[in-house]
């Protein structure tokens, strides 16, 4: 069955860094885009950013382009969403989620249970 | 930007009642319309893909409809796991975006 585990959250104070990761199973990984999604505290969902199946085309947000970068490694079915400059309003659970194709502009068909990343000096 | 408005924001209805949910673009985005189901302390899980083809394993009393700019989520004969918050996405253009999410209870 298809299993998306996220992992590297915990508290960390603005502007500093922090790594997520996103560990898949289950299904052949190289063959679908990932997108990382996230949720703030009570609030509703908001797309990150998504990479293609190659990792060739890479997509973000407005609000975190040029601090967030998003990666992956088909050898090891993993995902990455490297954040720098990390502000109080990126406080939120992180998901990532599997597409239903190789390219960027599907819907989000699989689901992990998500990391949560509390941005508070 | 793709904004998605969806009315009501909450709805509170009796087992085996209907649940109709509105999701309203600022655009036309044709059929790249797709509603998530998410439950407290929950990952959302995909109910409808493509404003009306169903999904598989979901319960056939949800059903989507609508094309361009309308778009409408039906739940028919409600059922207490139905309890949850509702959101429509749209994957017609960068950047994707979600509705704010309509609240429904069951009493």
């Amino acid at each position: 069955q298809v299993q998306l585990v996220e992992s590297g959250g915990g508290v960390v104070q603005p502007g500093r860094s922090l790594r997520l990761s996103c560990a898949a199973s289950g299904f052949t990984f190289r063959n679908f885009a990932i997108h990382w999604v996230r949720q703030a505290p009570g609030k509703g969902l908001e797309w990150v950013a998504v990479i293609s199946d190659d990792g060739r085309n890479k997509y973000y947000v407005d609000s975190v382009k040029g601090r967030f970068t998003i990666s992956r490694d088909n050898s090891k079915n993993m995902v990455y969403l490297q954040m720098n400059s990390l502000r109080p309003d990126d406080t939120a659970v992180y998901y990532c989620a599997r597409d239903s194709a190789g390219g960027v502009a599907a819907y989000f068909e699989f689901w992990g249970l998500g990391t949560l990343v509390p941005v508070s000096s | 930007e793709v904004v998605l408005t969806q009315s009501p924001n909450f709805q509170s209805v009796t087992p085996k009642g209907r649940v109709t949910i509105s999701c309203r673009a600022s655009q036309s985005i044709g059929t790249s319309l797709h509603w998530y189901q998410q439950k407290p302390e929950q990952s959302p899980k995909v109910l409808i893909k493509y404003a009306s083809q169903s999904v598989s394993g979901v319960p056939s009393r949800f059903s989507g409809s609508g094309s361009g700019t309308d778009f409408t989520l039906t739940i028919d004969s409600l059922e207490a796991e139905d309890a949850a918050t509702y959101y429509c996405h749209q994957s017609s253009s960068l950047p994707f975006t979600f509705g704010p999410g309509t609240k429904v209870d069951v009493k």
